[in-house]
């Protein structure tokens, strides 16, 4: 069964440094997003993608965050300058209709 | 904005009983989604069972099933014949009818079940 993946399931970096997180959607999948959890706290909306554009952005997506779609398969969340508050759970998800999300495995950042 | 509240930050069930994990929301919109996520202690995210408003049939999978009051603006989670597998976080969430809409989370209930 097709599924998201994402890379590394663990990243540990400075107060400061750029992290890239990746993410490979479901291949036939359209829309894409990123969420973060904080631990011991709710899942929250951080971007959409869609049509090679950002769709919505929570205002937690400040201008320290960006996505990109490099090629037909990777979707990455790029954090410029990364803060002691940056240090969640990242999960990305990619949704092919209008119907349910699904998600990869998440990312556990650590900032340092 | 569209709003998700779980008020069972816990709930407990003995292995085989059956439990009921609430859930309730505000939105102004008709047409909208709901699910229930499951996220074990590998924190992977697991949808366990979703929604359509427009429908009146309340959504069953396996021995998960919802009581949806659209008036009332309540999704409650009935687990079956619980299992060890199912102590988890659970999430309630929901999404407006489009494309691109995000999904809202509530703060979760952590479930245990007890041998």
């Amino acid at each position: 069964e097709p599924e998201v993946t994402q890379t590394p399931s663990h990243q540990v970096t400075q107060m400061g440094q750029e992290v890239i997180l990746r993410c490979v959607p479901i291949s036939n999948h359209l829309y894409f997003y990123w969420y973060r959890q904080i631990l011991g706290q709710k899942v929250e909306f951080l971007v959409s993608f869609y049509n090679n554009e950002i769709s919505e952005k929570s205002e937690i997506f400040d201008d320290q965050f960006s996505v990109e779609r490099p090629d037909g398969s990777n979707f990455t969340l790029k954090i410029r300058s990364t803060k002691l508050e940056d240090s969640a759970m990242y999960f990305c998800a990619s949704m092919y209709g209008t119907h349910e999300q699904f998600f990869g495995p998440g990312t556990r950042l650590t900032v340092l | 904005a569209q709003t998700v509240t779980q008020s069972q930050p816990e709930m407990s069930v003995q292995e085989a009983e059956t439990v009921t994990l609430s859930c309730t929301y505000d939105t102004s919109e008709s047409d909208y989604y709901l699910f229930w996520y499951k996220q074990p202690p590998s924190r992977q995210m697991i949808l366990v069972i979703r929604q359509e408003a427009y429908k009146q049939q309340n959504a069953t999978e396996n021995r998960f099933s919802v009581n949806f009051q659209k008036a009332a603006k309540s999704f409650s989670l009935k687990i079956s014949d619980s299992q060890l597998g199912d102590a988890a976080m659970y999430f309630c969430a929901y999404r407006r009818q489009g494309g691109s809409e995000k999904l809202v989370f509530g703060k979760g209930t952590k479930l245990t079940v007890n041998p």
